[in-house]
């Protein structure tokens, strides 16, 4: 059974910085590209980043609103996913999910497993 | 990035009622295009993908369709447990975006 589970949520205040882990099961982690999605209370789901397989070149992608402060990491030996966090903001408050890329024929298709999230509360 | 319109944002049905979601994309994305069901305080899951395919485990009174810019998700018969916000998200090209979602409610 594939799992995935987060941790490291907590509450931060603006500017400072935090790290999330995410913690894979069941599956074989280092053929699959994984992401982080994140959801603030109460309203819709915005794509933060990925960390692509070896595969699909070992690289990094970020959504604009998040570029240069966050960094996504992975350690494959270890099935472990990463989100450091920097520099953070109030509207970074959300809960952070950890989730996998299902792969079709044309690459990375959809996201087919997901954590159960863990709450980042950014606020002085 | 590519934007994502659900409509409609809200709407309330009765069991047994055909229910239809659409998402509208500002450009051409294919077919490359997901739905997902997030009930509260849950994650979400994957329903459909690629546009109309099924996810392994997803009962079949889930359908969707729609290629280019125009999607839609339908529920053929709806059910207690289908009470939830649907979003969309496509996978055309990066930033994958999701559409604002659509809360589906019992009568």
């Amino acid at each position: 059974e594939v799992q995935l589970v987060e941790t490291g949520g907590g509450l931060v205040q603006p500017g400072g910085s935090l790290r999330l882990s995410c913690a894979a099961s069941g599956f074989m982690f280092s053929d699959y590209d994984m992401d982080w999605v994140r959801q603030p209370p109460g309203k819709g789901l915005e794509w933060v980043g990925r960390f692509r397989s070896k595969n699909n070149g070992y690289t990094t992608v970020y959504a604009a609103s998040v570029k240069a402060r966050f960094t996504v990491s992975r350690d494959d030996s270890e099935k472990a996913l990463y989100l450091q966090m920097n520099s953070l903001k109030t509207e970074d408050t959300a809960v952070y999910y950890c989730a996998r890329t299902k792969y079709c024929s044309g690459g990375s298709c959809a996201l087919d497993s997901w954590g159960q999230g863990t709450l980042v509360t950014v606020s002085s | 990035a590519i934007q994502l319109t659900q409509s409609p944002p809200s709407l309330s049905a009765s069991i047994g009622d055909r229910v239809t979601v659409t998402c509208r994309a500002s450009q051409d994305i294919r077919s490359e295009l997901g739905w997902y069901q997030q009930k509260p305080g849950k994650a979400p899951k994957l329903l459909i993908y690629a546009a109309s395919i099924l996810q392994s485990g997803v009962p079949s009174r889930f359908s969707g369709s729609g290629s280019g810019t125009e999607f839609t998700l339908t529920i053929s018969t709806l059910q207690p447990e289908d009470s939830a916000t649907y979003f969309c998200l496509q996978d055309y090209n990066q930033p994958w975006t999701f559409g604002q979602g659509t809360k589906v409610e019992l009568k």
